[in-house]
């Protein structure tokens, strides 16, 4: 069975920092990974996915994350803060299925 | 417009009462999905279907029933609604693989 485990359900940072949001799965097998980004009263946007091959990849908006095996992670990064990039974030996996098991979300609050 | 389409975007109806949210897509993606969001769970499975005619539970489909006899249309149906089934339903599709989702607007459903 998949699992997603986001730390922290609320994330601040000053607008120009660094973005970490933090994600770790639990699979049995190799997983195929997400980002999705939820802005306010809108479905869910893929901001990014791992399936295979190269382990650090990179979505739209300047976000990227890196698969980590022997850490069970993907960590969604962005060097620098926009404004706009204020909205809820949720990591999700799949096991191969089409089924995809969603995070409970990580609120990024920037702050001017 | 091309896209997932999900009416009503509002509804409140009376505890007891069927109601049906209505998903409709125009890529002919094989997989759709219904999701509910509420506060502290993330994003939850209700029921998923993997083409026109077959339809499977997901994590929480208890109340509810589906529906797919053309590919382009996935309604959600609650049977007799109760308190507990306030929420925000959101519809998905995806081709076959990990290629990740493409989410709907969503439904805001309050049962009073």
């Amino acid at each position: 069975a998949q699992s997603v485990t986001q730390l922290g359900s609320h994330v601040s940072v000053s607008e120009g920092a660094l973005v970490l949001l933090r994600c770790n799965y639990s699979s049995s097998v190799p997983p195929y990974l997400f980002w999705y980004v939820q802005y306010p009263n809108q479905g869910l946007q893929l901001l990014l996915k791992y399936t295979t091959g190269a382990t650090l990849v990179k979505g739209i908006n300047g976000f990227e994350a890196e698969f980590k095996k022997s850490e069970t992670s993907f960590h969604l990064t962005k060097p620098s803060a926009h404004m706009s990039d204020a909205a809820e974030y949720f990591c999700a996996s799949s096991g191969g299925y089409q089924k995809v098991t969603f995070g409970t979300g990580t609120k990024l609050q920037v702050i001017p | 417009d091309a896209g997932i389409t999900q009416s009503p975007r509002y509804k409140i109806t009376e505890t007891g009462r069927q109601v049906t949210l209505m998903c409709h897509q125009t890529w002919s993606h094989s997989y759709m999905f219904w999701y509910r969001q509420d506060l502290g769970h993330g994003l939850r499975l209700i029921y998923y279907s993997a083409a026109a005619d077959i339809t499977d539970k997901g994590e929480v489909p208890d109340g509810y029933v589906v529906s797919r006899s053309k590919t382009e249309n996935f309604p959600l149906t609650l049977e007799s609604a109760t308190r507990s089934q306030t929420s925000v339903y959101f519809c998905a599709s995806s081709e076959s693989g990990p290629v990740g989702y493409t989410f709907g607007s969503g439904t805001r459903l309050t049962v009073v």
